[in-house]
């Protein structure tokens, strides 16, 4: 089964920085990874996901940095905001056919004013 | 706007009784559908993986007696919690892929029992 390992466990960051959370895989088999967002007491969010076939994805704020050979992907949160503060989950295909996912440990991040 | 729902959003039920959480995905068919459980400030485990015509899948170590899942249509799961117990209270959440891995997940159920 695919293991996904998330770092860092929280994050305090100030309003205006780069809010970044590191995610590590394990099976180089698949081609499908997302980062969820979730805020207390809601379901996770699908905030933006990357396919193998390339390097860098950006929406808006979010980007994802995704590093085949080292078998880890990043989200990269620029000119975070208050707003943005939730817990992020990173995610992997588990394997074994079908859509089933791993999901990280989640990182929770706080934006200070 | 939300693609899929679940219902209710929260329930509280005495120990013994059962409690039934539906999942519908809102403008898209799914004839899988998935099943987490989340602590507070833990990540989602997997329970099952509910699928439309056929039986559920359960992850190693869930207890199927347990967690009732039927997939009664391509647009509706639902997990029943029989015989609940405190140690059930938890916060269920559904997911369905809408194209290829892409899955949305559901707003959650906060199960409280008593």
């Amino acid at each position: 089964q695919q293991q996904v390992k998330q770092s860092p466990q929280s994050l305090i960051v100030q309003k205006g920085g780069i809010s970044i959370i590191n995610c590590a895989y394990e099976n180089t088999a698949f081609d499908y990874f997302p980062w969820y967002q979730q805020f207390p007491g809601k379901g996770p969010a699908l905030l933006i996901a990357i396919r193998p076939d390339v390097s860098e994805k950006k929406e808006g704020r979010f980007t994802i940095s995704f590093n085949k050979s080292a078998k880890q992907f990043s989200l990269h949160i620029m000119d975070s905001q208050p707003g943005d503060s939730a817990t992020y989950f990173c995610a992997a295909p588990q394997g074994g056919g079908g859509n089933k996912l791993t999901f990280g440990t989640g990182t929770q991040l706080k934006v200070e004013l | 706007g939300a693609v899929v729902s679940q219902h209710p959003s929260w329930v509280i039920c005495k120990s013994g009784t059962s409690v039934k959480i539906e999942c519908r995905s809102l403008d898209f068919q799914a004839t899988t559908m998935f099943w987490y459980r989340q602590f507070p400030k833990q990540s989602l485990m997997l329970m099952a993986t509910s699928n439309e015509g056929s039986k559920a899948t359960y992850e190693q170590g869930v207890e199927k007696d347990k967690f009732l899942i039927n997939h009664a249509s391509l647009t509706l799961s639902t997990l029943t919690v029989t015989s609940a117990h405190p140690e059930d209270s938890s916060f269920y959440i559904c997911s369905a892929p809408r194209v290829y891995n892409e899955q949305f997940f559901g707003p959650g159920t906060r199960l409280t029992v008593l």
